[in-house]
């Protein structure tokens, strides 16, 4: 199976701070990675397909990069409805798996 | 816009049986695979199975093959999960989830999540 390992696990940070999320995966994996946003109580939220591309609706502070094994999400200005936990997840081969999660929160 | 309604979670003993449902709209469900994921608090996000968008084929994750089958009805639009032999690590947050795109594609929507608790 193909491991995610996200960093951090936590986070604190102050609006308008610059924030990245990295993910490394421990085989390489192209571009095939997603990243998503959850809140309390929600189902995850779909942010970024392919490493890089911003799902329609999707705020433009909101980036990803990276191809084979390492990858980062990116908030260039973080805003109050960001604080959340964030996950990577690979669709490159089954099982699919998933980062453990980034918890950003308020400073 | 693209709905997702799970239902059928509950409180289930060691080595019964339990079904999920997930009612699907918004979309043309008959053209789309569709995921089980679950969450706990111990594990994380952890894809269970998916089923081709025909039912042709399907994939479960080890920890639940042959104790559990996804399966679909495109003529009600509705996802199963049959989970038979359950275990106390089967407890978790049951999400029916709709893939983005032609493979290989990322799930898009999910739903709102169906508890599932296994105790005695």
């Amino acid at each position: 199976d193909i491991q995610m390992t996200q960093s951090p696990s936590n986070l604190s940070a102050s609006v308008g701070d610059r924030v990245t999320i990295t993910c490394r995966a421990s085989q390489s994996i192209s571009r095939w990675v997603a990243w998503y946003q959850q809140k309390p109580g929600k189902a995850p939220k779909f942010l970024i397909q392919k490493a890089s591309s911003l799902e329609t609706g999707v705020p433009s502070r909101f980036s990803g990069s990276g191809s084979g094994t390492e990858f980062t999400l990116t908030i260039s200005s973080l805003q109050p409805d960001d604080f959340a936990t964030y996950y990577c997840h690979q669709y490159h081969s089954y099982p699919w798996t998933f980062g453990r999660g980034t918890k950003v929160e308020i400073k | 816009q693209v709905q997702l309604v799970e239902s059928g979670g509950g409180v289930v003993q060691p080595g019964r049986s339990l079904r999920l449902s997930c009612v699907a709209s918004g979309f043309a469900f008959r053209n789309y695979g569709m995921h089980w994921v679950r969450q706990s608090p111990d594990k994380g996000l952890e894809w269970v199975a998916t089923i081709l968008y025909d039912g042709s084929d399907e994939k479960y994750a080890d920890s639940v093959r042959g104790r559990f089958t996804i399966s679909r009805d495109n003529s009600k639009n509705t996802l199963f999960l049959q989970m038979n032999s359950v275990r106390v690590e089967d407890t978790a947050v049951y999400y029916c989830a709709k893939i983005y795109s032609i493979p290989p594609t990322p799930i898009d929507y999910w739903g709102q999540g169906t508890l599932v608790t296994v105790s005695s």
